[in-house]
């Protein structure tokens, strides 16, 4: 267990609201990332973190932001809902030390654009 | 552009059986070549990892097979067994932060 908290596990939302999801760590790792996972599509990274106030895009970031106040906490926020937004969202840490390379995953946010 | 692409999307094998999926990447930058392996409902977790500097590595009956020369690796699943029936991931990384994922194969191991 690498104490990644996703919020909320689920929702439900209508074109053109504002969402926010939030990942929680309780380790203190340096590194962040929000993934989306979709049918044929694998896992796609859409944000991620270095550190406080340190954040850079992915390969599908069109249409979120993220926010990193505090070491535990990394938000991705979709503007502007769209249906194409419509997917599960992982967050996921890195863990620095021995295995540099592994990722831990939260259990996943199910997002539905209506 | 898929920086890593996996093979096939779905695979059914009996009990005991075995399992292969494979993957290929064109980044010879890449340095970290772990496998995933995700449950219903579940976020991936990690499984086995190997880094180019060698050809092959075993854990209990999970195995990757890496060659360099061919930027390709794969996972082989020994006596697979029904709950090993899950959805698996390669993925690549350089030593920096960004790990590219393949598309996912979805296994299932019939009893």
């Amino acid at each position: 267990d690498a104490g990644i908290t996703q919020s909320p596990r689920h929702k439900v939302t209508e074109t053109g609201t504002p969402v926010t999801l939030r990942c929680h760590q309780t380790e203190n790792h340096r590194y962040m990332y929000w993934y989306r996972q979709d049918p044929g599509h694998g896992l796609r990274l859409i944000h991620y973190s270095y550190g406080v106030k340190d954040t850079d895009k992915g390969e599908v970031s069109d249409g979120y932001s993220v926010s990193r106040s505090k070491t535990e906490d990394f938000l991705l926020t979709l503007e502007s809902a769209t249906s194409s937004q419509t997917s599960v969202y992982f967050c996921a840490i890195r863990k620095t030390g021995a295995n540099t390379g592994e990722l831990f995953f939260g259990e996943g946010s199910r997002l539905t654009v209506l | 552009q898929q920086q890593v692409k996996q093979s096939p999307q779905s695979l059914i094998v009996q009990k005991g059986g075995i399992s292969i999926i494979n993957c290929a990447y064109e980044n010879t930058a890449f340095d970290y070549f772990p496998w995933y392996q995700q449950f219903p409902g579940k976020g991936p977790a990690l499984l086995i990892a190997i880094r180019p500097d060698v050809s092959e590595k075993k854990e209990g009956r999970f195995t990757i097979s890496f060659n360099k020369s061919a930027k390709q690796f794969s996972l082989h699943i020994m006596d697979s067994q029904p709950g090993d029936s899950a959805t698996y991931f390669c993925a690549a990384s350089t030593t920096g932060n960004q790990f590219y994922f393949g598309t996912g194969t979805s296994l299932t191991v019939i009893p």
